[in-house]
């Protein structure tokens, strides 16, 4: 099956920094998309992104399907943006989903 | 408000017991899906279902069984051949091609 890789691990950011998170997949892709899951369990879809760049708000995000990787850009973040970002990978004519280990971000004030 | 829900929030099992977590959706998805997570660790699948009636084996379904009757409904038992069941449970559904996740159940085999 297919293979997910994220980084970092894990991340720790002063309030108002940037960040870049990573996601790297071993085979070719139709679905890509991006989750963050808050302290209390909670997984909230972030993003839809088989390939290109698309922006909502402070987050965005970029595939490059051709080389493999998904980047997900968190602009000044805030408190609120801690959790786990994970991303989620799904093969052609495939109703599954590949979940990476996550990277787990603590904003600090 | 259209959503999917999940029951219980907590639950605590005896060894040897079979237990049911309910999953509702409102949504009017025809793919659902089960997933568990262990601490520290991604989103395992477990079952999925993509019509009524019918439902397939993830990664790791032994231990587990499911149900479909109907569209809105998605319950999932754990059985007592689960050997390590504690963990936390969550529910999903796919609405043009992006997936929505239920609050989650905490299992908790005493």
């Amino acid at each position: 099956g297919i293979q997910v890789e994220q980084s970092p691990p894990d991340l720790i950011l002063q309030e108002g920094a940037n960040s870049t998170l990573r996601c790297n997949f071993s085979d070719s892709v139709n679905n890509l998309q991006w989750f963050h899951q808050n302290p209390w369990g909670q997984l909230i879809n972030l993003f839809y992104i088989p390939s290109g760049t698309k922006q909502n708000g402070r987050l965005s995000a970029t595939t490059v399907a051709t080389e493999r990787y998904s980047l997900l850009y968190i602009s000044s973040s805030q408190t609120t943006d801690s959790g786990v970002y994970f991303c989620a990978v799904g093969g052609a004519g495939s109703y599954q989903l590949t979940f990476g280990k996550g990277t787990k971000l603590s904003v600090i004030p | 408000d259209g959503g999917i829900t999940q029951s219980p929030k907590y639950l605590f099992r005896k060894e040897g017991q079979n237990v049911t977590l309910s999953c509702e959706q409102n949504l009017n998805h025809d793919a659902m899906y089960w997933y568990r997570q262990d601490p520290g660790q991604g989103l395992r699948l477990i079952y999925y279902s993509q019509i009524v009636n019918d439902f397939q084996k993830g990664d790791i379904a032994e231990g587990y069984s499911v149900s479909r009757e109907k569209k809105e409904s998605f319950p999932l038992t754990v059985t007592s051949a689960q050997k390590n069941p504690t963990a936390f449970y969550l529910c999903a559904s796919t609405g043009d091609r992006q997936q929505f996740f239920g609050p989650g159940t905490r299992l908790t085999v005493l």
